[in-house]
């Protein structure tokens, strides 16, 4: 089955450099790949997603590159800021009847003021 | 914006016992999930729901576990004799189409006891 592997599982950044979170995954068939961030105690929220058919997406500050050929896509988060603090985690799906999402395990961002 | 809402909050049980965790789906979705979080760790994948049947379940999702839709709005897990590892944060999810955005409630918190 797909597995989802996410780095750093912990990163510290001065507020307003850049952060950048990979991950990889093992099953090409996997062709849609959201990331959520969840905040201490609350539920995952979505915050930008991409498909397989796109390099790259950008919201604003936040961006996700997409390697179809390498399997792996990143966040980017530019000009940090404290309230980006949060747990961050990238999933896969392949967008099959009844497919799971698949997760990594995390990247856990602290924003420095 | 709509949203899925999980009862209760909280469950302390005691071992053995059995524990139904309910959900209501934003209106128009089609696609019902279960995760679990256990405190710290990644989100895992246990069992999808769709058409009023199981369309997918992980390895986690064994004999003691079952999913049910009542209604057309509740959506409920059912653990049949709960475990200490059964410990953790249950979130409902639904999406309204088979490759779209989760969107998470904000969880039970599962404490066996």
């Amino acid at each position: 089955g797909e597995n989802v592997e996410q780095h750093p599982s912990t990163l510290s950044v001065q507020e307003g450099d850049s952060a950048v979170i990979k991950c990889t995954y093992s099953d090409s068939a996997s062709n849609y790949f959201p990331w959520y961030k969840q905040e201490l105690g609350k539920r995952p929220q979505l915050i930008i997603d991409i498909r397989s058919n796109v390099g790259e997406k950008k919201d604003q500050r936040i961006a996700v590159t997409l390697n179809k050929t390498a399997k792996h896509f990143s966040l980017h988060i530019t000009e940090t800021q404290p309230e980006d603090s949060a747990v961050y985690f990238c999933a896969a799906s392949k967008g099959n009847y009844g497919q799971n999402f698949v997760f990594g395990p995390g990247t856990r961002l602290s924003v420095l003021p | 914006e709509p949203e899925v809402t999980q009862t209760p909050s909280h469950q302390v049980t005691q071992m053995g016992q059995e524990v139904i965790l309910r959900c209501v789906p934003i209106s128009n979705h089609l696609y019902f999930y279960w995760y679990r979080q256990i405190l710290g760790q990644k989100v895992e994948f246990l069992v999808s729901f769709y058409n009023n049947e199981i369309s997918e379940k992980s390895e986690i999702f064994d004999d003691q576990f079952s999913v049910e839709r009542p209604d057309g709005s509740n959506f409920t897990l059912k653990i049949r004799s709960t475990k200490l590892e059964d410990s953790a944060m249950y979130f409902c999810a639904s999406s309204d189409t088979y490759n779209s955005p989760l969107h998470f409630g904000n969880g039970t918190r599962l404490t066996v006891t």
